[in-house]
């Protein structure tokens, strides 16, 4: 079974330079989640899709951050404008279904760094 | 707010010692309790803990819930290095129509040979 795909691994970008991150979840996983851990932390989660709808997205920087899910499966997530803060890992998860006891499965992530 | 405290933050043993990982935990309509391993940057699955009390096993690695206590132990015997990572605790709890994970900021483990 593949896991969940993100791409790019890495990426440097300038402050006040967009940048966008993609995932595929796993075939047939209907929730799509996008967590940002930075350096000594654990992961947070920005927003949650469940197919091509938001569930949550009370902790997603809306000035800042979007994301979307358009066909139910693969998204996106952009950051305009960056922000040295926004510096962290990003990482992308899904479940087959939204919880209660569905374990997420993640994949490799995306370490931004802005400079 | 749900709060998910880990310790301690860091660990250093020697190959062949037994570890024992902490996390104490305070969240409204707690569901489960997730354990995960981060080499590198993906985490992965060790246990899903839902009833205090019921060990869970895998090889090396066991873990225990307390739901009185708000408290889970990860524990792993018989270190190797490749248990070198970071461990992290995470809760799901239930609220306004979704199920939310709350992570701690995990501990980071080192086996030396």
């Amino acid at each position: 079974e593949a896991g969940v795909a993100q791409s790019p691994r890495y990426k440097i970008i300038e402050k006040r330079q967009s940048v966008a991150f993609w995932c595929n979840p796993i075939s047939g996983h209907a929730t799509l989640y996008w967590y940002q851990q930075i350096l000594g932390q654990g992961p947070k989660l920005l927003i949650q899709f469940q197919n091509n709808g938001v569930v949550d997205d009370s902790q997603l920087p809306k000035d800042r951050f979007s994301a979307e899910r358009l066909k139910g499966v693969d998204s996106t997530l952009k950051i305009q404008p960056a922000k040295l803060e926004d510096s962290a890992v990003y990482l992308c998860a899904s479940s087959f279904v939204q919880g209660p006891n569905e374990k997420l499965f993640f994949g490799s992530g995306t370490q931004l760094s802005v400079l | 707010e749900d709060k998910v405290v880990q310790s301690p933050l860091s660990l250093v043993v020697h190959e062949g010692d037994t570890v024992t990982l902490n996390c104490s935990y305070e969240v409204t309509n707690f569901r489960s309790l997730l354990w995960y391993k981060q080499e590198k940057k993906a985490p992965t699955f060790l246990f899903m803990l839902t009833s205090s009390g019921i060990e869970k096993k895998s090889g090396r690695l066991s873990s225990i819930l307390d739901k009185k206590e708000l408290f889970s132990i990860l524990n792993i015997t018989a270190t190797q290095t490749g248990d070198s990572a970071i461990y992290l605790c995470a809760v799901e709890a239930s609220g306004a129509g979704s199920y939310q994970l709350t992570f701690g900021k995990g501990t980071k483990l080192s086996v030396i040979p």
